[in-house]
């Protein structure tokens, strides 16, 4: 499926929960990110990380976390101060052969709140 | 940072006709301007791209124009067809931070 894998395709959210949208690459990128999908707003960067164990804030972070403990994995957890959670989400990584400029996406996360 | 516009939010065309979509940029050291092609359903995929160094681009029926002197880049679609039908994403990104910001999309509804 593109070497990118999103799960799970929908979630669903409580009040004050805490939720994790995992994101696994098999194509040996070294970069990885997470954008966030509304109706009429684009796609808007949360986090990104270009190596392991170190990452970076993109426009929108408050309210999230993530964790680059594995080259292959970039979860992303929407926490409880993230008032306006529901969205698509998508994942995607890029080679540092390419520059980082090439980007490949995962078929997404929709998450809704309950 | 930078901050990518993009025009128009929605577009129609007839089937067979031409179609355009602009965008525009801040950053002056944004270098390089890909554009991604979101289906219904569907992951955004990437369909051309652009560097500075270029001022325009084509792959069969889509081309795309870069303006740095402007900061304006549009993406043209010819002899449009009814798998045109898309959300259309333009893109910029820089040498400051290898951040991609993305613009709002178009959605193109090409009509029969």
């Amino acid at each position: 499926d593109g070497g990118i894998t999103q799960s799970p395709k929908y979630l669903f959210r409580k009040e004050g929960q805490n939720v994790t949208l995992s994101c696994e690459q098999n194509l040996n990128h070294d970069a990885m990110y997470w954008y966030r999908q509304d109706p009429g707003q684009g796609l808007r960067l949360i986090y990104y990380s270009q190596i392991v164990n170190d990452f970076q804030k993109g426009d929108i972070a408050e309210g999230y976390s993530v964790s680059r403990e594995k080259k292959e994995s970039f979860p992303l957890t929407v926490t409880s101060a993230q008032k306006n959670p529901t969205a698509f989400y998508l994942c995607a990584s890029s080679s540092f052969r390419d520059s980082f400029e090439k980007l490949f996406f995962g078929s997404g996360t929709q998450l809704s709140v309950l | 940072g930078e901050n990518v516009e993009q025009h128009p939010s929605t577009l129609s065309v007839q089937e067979g006709d031409s179609a355009v979509i602009k965008c525009t940029y801040s950053d002056s050291a944004s270098n390089y301007f890909p554009w991604y092609k979101q289906e219904l359903g569907k992951r955004p995929q990437l369909i051309i791209d652009i560097r500075s160094n270029v001022g325009e681009k084509k792959d069969q029926r889509i081309a795309v124009t870069l303006n740095k002197t402007a900061k304006h880049f549009s993406l043209h679609i010819t002899e449009t067809q009814p798998e045109d039908s898309a959300v259309y994403f333009c893109a910029a990104t820089g040498q400051r931070d290898d951040k991609i910001i993305f613009g709002k999309g178009t959605r193109l509804h090409i009509l029969p």
